[in-house]
């Protein structure tokens, strides 16, 4: 069975800074995606980055890029220039070929003004 | 383009009860995912349908059931209300479902839904 494994249950940054979320999950899978969502207090989940295991480039997009190691089964999130309102619970989660989303515990994040 | 929407917002039943949440997809989407969240196990799926029919379904007791709609509109169904059902119940639709894998899930705000 796929599993995801969040580290760090909450995490503090100051604005502007840089933070960086861990993520690892186990699958025998070769054929997976791997996200990251954020969940605000509205409850609502937010795609934030999303990578396809078979690439070996690091997906990015503006602050917020993952740092993706397939053989360690690693999936990092890193947040750069942190802003108030990235403050929320981030999940990271995999998703394998015709199968659903497994999602990590949760990462809670506070930006710090 | 509206979101996902999900009703109720908020929901207190008893125990024995049961009780029907819906979602409503985003519009030209056909597949709706199921999903409870709770603080001790976390988000967990539950079952996800695709054009009226359920593609797969997780790990859940029998008393978990749902349905889709021709219009793409889901329900769920939880009879015989427990304590432990007491969660946020989050729906995702998406255009293509999670075979295709290449489509964003887009999630609603969720249902609380709380047993006395």
């Amino acid at each position: 069975a796929q599993t995801v494994t969040q580290s760090q249950p909450e995490m503090s940054v100051q604005e502007a800074e840089t933070v960086t979320l861990s993520c690892t999950y186990d699958t025998s899978e070769n054929n997976y995606y791997l996200f990251w969502y954020k969940q605000p207090p509205s409850r609502q989940m937010i795609l934030v980055i999303r990578q396809e295991a078979y690439k070996q480039q690091n997906a990015t997009e503006n602050r917020f890029s993952v740092n993706f190691q397939k053989a360690a089964k690693s999936f990092s999130l890193k947040i750069s220039d942190s802003q108030l309102g990235d403050t929320a619970m981030y999940f990271c989660a995999a998703l394998n070929y015709g199968q659903n989303f497994v999602f990590g515990p949760g990462t809670r994040l506070s930006v710090l003004p | 383009k509206a979101g996902v929407t999900q009703t109720p917002r908020y929901l207190i039943k008893t125990r024995g009860q049961q009780v029907t949440l819906s979602c409503s997809p985003i519009s030209g989407h056909r597949s709706v995912s199921w999903y409870q969240q709770t603080p001790g196990q976390g988000l967990q799926f539950l079952f996800e349908y695709f054009s009226e029919t359920q593609r797969n379904k997780g790990n859940f007791p029998g008393r978990f059931s749902g349905r889709q709609f021709s219009n793409s509109r889901s329900e769920m169904n939880v009879s015989t209300l427990e304590l432990g059902d007491s969660a946020l119940y989050l729906c995702a639709s998406s255009a293509t479902g999670t075979i295709a894998m290449n489509t964003e899930a887009f999630f609603g705000q969720g249902t609380r839904l709380t047993v006395v």
